[in-house]
């Protein structure tokens, strides 16, 4: 089967750094991608990883190890409207579909 | 950014009814998804909206309880049939980033938007 799996709910304090870790089991491997989403709201995309290594895209930054099927999605300078629920998702093919792993719920305390 | 919209945005119905969702593009896009999201869960695949063909179905899920319509590139409508409590849930369209005329020089590869999504509750 097919399975992507992160930790249900972290909590850091305002200004902190968390990494929020993404373990996946797919039948096939295109790239991973990070989305956000915030309480009611739709899914918004944060990063996406073909190759290992690491992007960075401001605060947010994100790792592939594709020998360990493994990513993170790092925040860093923490603020309170980062509080959302954070998913990683995996394409495995050219074809753009995705497959949603469970979900992280970031609360960040002042 | 690209502008996705969708009726109704939420919804209650009676069990046995029937619910259509529509979503709405500014821009024509080839590729058109539909997710399902249950409370609290993660986001499931539902089919790919082909236009000028049918709809490709993910496991679980066939075309008599998820009738699905793409009569041009910027419009897609999926139906929940027959409907049951098990069918609430947060449904969404999504397409890629890249092929929408402002996002486009800007989006990453594999960069998908969403809809507001439809809130549906089922009694």
């Amino acid at each position: 089967g097919q399975s992507l799996e992160q930790p249900s709910e972290v909590t850091a304090v305002e200004g902190a750094i968390v990494q929020i870790n993404c373990t996946y089991q797919t039948s096939g491997f295109y790239g991973l991608s990070w989305y956000q989403q915030h309480d009611g709201g739709a899914p918004t995309f944060l990063s996406y990883n073909a190759l290992d290594g690491l992007e960075e895209t401001g605060r947010f930054s994100s790792f592939l190890s594709r020998s360990d099927s493994y990513g993170y999605l790092l925040l860093q300078e923490l603020q309170m409207k980062d509080s959302a629920s954070y998913f990683c998702a995996v394409s495995q093919d050219s074809s753009y579909k995705l497959i949603f792993g469970s979900g992280t719920r970031l609360l960040v305390r002042p | 950014s690209a502008v996705i919209s969708q009726k109704p945005s939420r919804d209650i119905c009676q069990r046995g009814t029937s619910l259509t969702i529509q979503c709405q593009v500014d821009s024509q896009v080839t590729m058109m998804f539909w997710y399902r999201q249950q409370p609290g869960q993660s986001l499931t695949l539902i089919a790919t909206a082909n236009q000028g063909s049918e709809a490709t179905y993910e496991s679980g899920f066939v075309i008599d309880k998820f009738p699905i319509s793409r009569p041009n590139l910027t419009f897609s409508t999926l139906t929940v049939s027959n409907m049951s409590p098990e069918d609430s849930s947060i449904y969404l369209c999504s397409t890629i980033g890249t092929e929408h005329r402002l996002a486009g020089a800007t989006s990453s590869y594999n960069e998908q938007f969403f809809g507001p999504g439809t809130r549906l509750t089922v009694l």
